[in-house]
């Protein structure tokens, strides 16, 4: 089946720094997602991406969809305590389709 | 925004007893909902898609008569896990999507626990 390969799988940081993870597909997409999920919980959705290109960003989060369709990227810019908990990439290939997860990328910050 | 109620948030049974978990959307309806299952520190695996007064799709590997899909209603959707057994003790979340919002709603997933 198709695969999204997520990166990095763990990331540990200091407070204050910039964060950056990616996703990339061997199939084109045509709706990309980042979700943020906290423990015992279930993702809430932080960006969602719709044309190739597109930078997107949500407070001090920005993510872009790759020119290719194949891929994209999320970054936290200056980290605090509670964006720690795990990332994870989705893309859809069409609006009301499923949704194919990257493995998360778990976010550890510390003060 | 759109919610998506999940109930039980938590569960134990018994191996050889049947669970249901149910999936609401609140203010909105939802002719088609996900359900996925996630284990431990892994991430959500799609197990079918439900789709409103018709039998749901399920992905390759999955049991549709172990994982029983019900979506009586725009409403609701319900997973029965029959005949549990500790491999079945996992996390899992159901997702909507209201029309005029972007990506889909999950719900706060059920932990089960097969004993």
């Amino acid at each position: 089946g198709q695969q999204l390969n997520q990166s990095p799988q763990s990331m540990f940081i200091q407070e204050g720094e910039d964060v950056s993870m990616n996703c990339t597909s061997s199939s084109i997409f045509n709706t990309w997602l980042w979700y943020k999920q906290d423990p015992g919980e279930g993702p809430v959705l932080l960006i969602a991406l719709y044309k190739a290109g597109e930078l997107t960003s949500n407070g001090r989060l920005t993510a872009q969809f790759g020119i290719t369709r194949k891929d994209s990227f999320l970054n936290i810019s200056a980290s605090i305590p509670s964006d720690v908990g795990i990332y994870f990439c989705a893309g859809q290939h069409s609006d009301a389709g499923k949704s194919t997860f990257g493995d998360g990328t778990t976010l550890t910050v510390k003060p | 925004g759109a919610v998506v109620s999940q109930h039980p948030s938590r569960v134990i049974c018994k191996s050889g007893t049947s669970v249901k978990i149910e999936c609401r959307s609140l203010d909105f309806q939802a002719t088609t909902m996900f359900w996925y299952r996630q284990f431990p520190k892994q991430s959500l695996m799609l197990m079918a898609t439900s789709n409103e007064g018709s039998k749901a799709t399920y992905e390759q590997g999955v049991e549709k008569d172990k994982f029983l899909i019900n979506h009586a209603s725009l409403t609701l959707s319900t997973l029965t896990v029959t005949s549990a057994h500790p491999e079945d003790s996992s996390f899992y979340i159901c997702s909507a999507k209201d029309r005029g919002d972007y990506g889909y709603t999950f719900g706060s997933g059920t932990r089960l626990t097969v004993v």
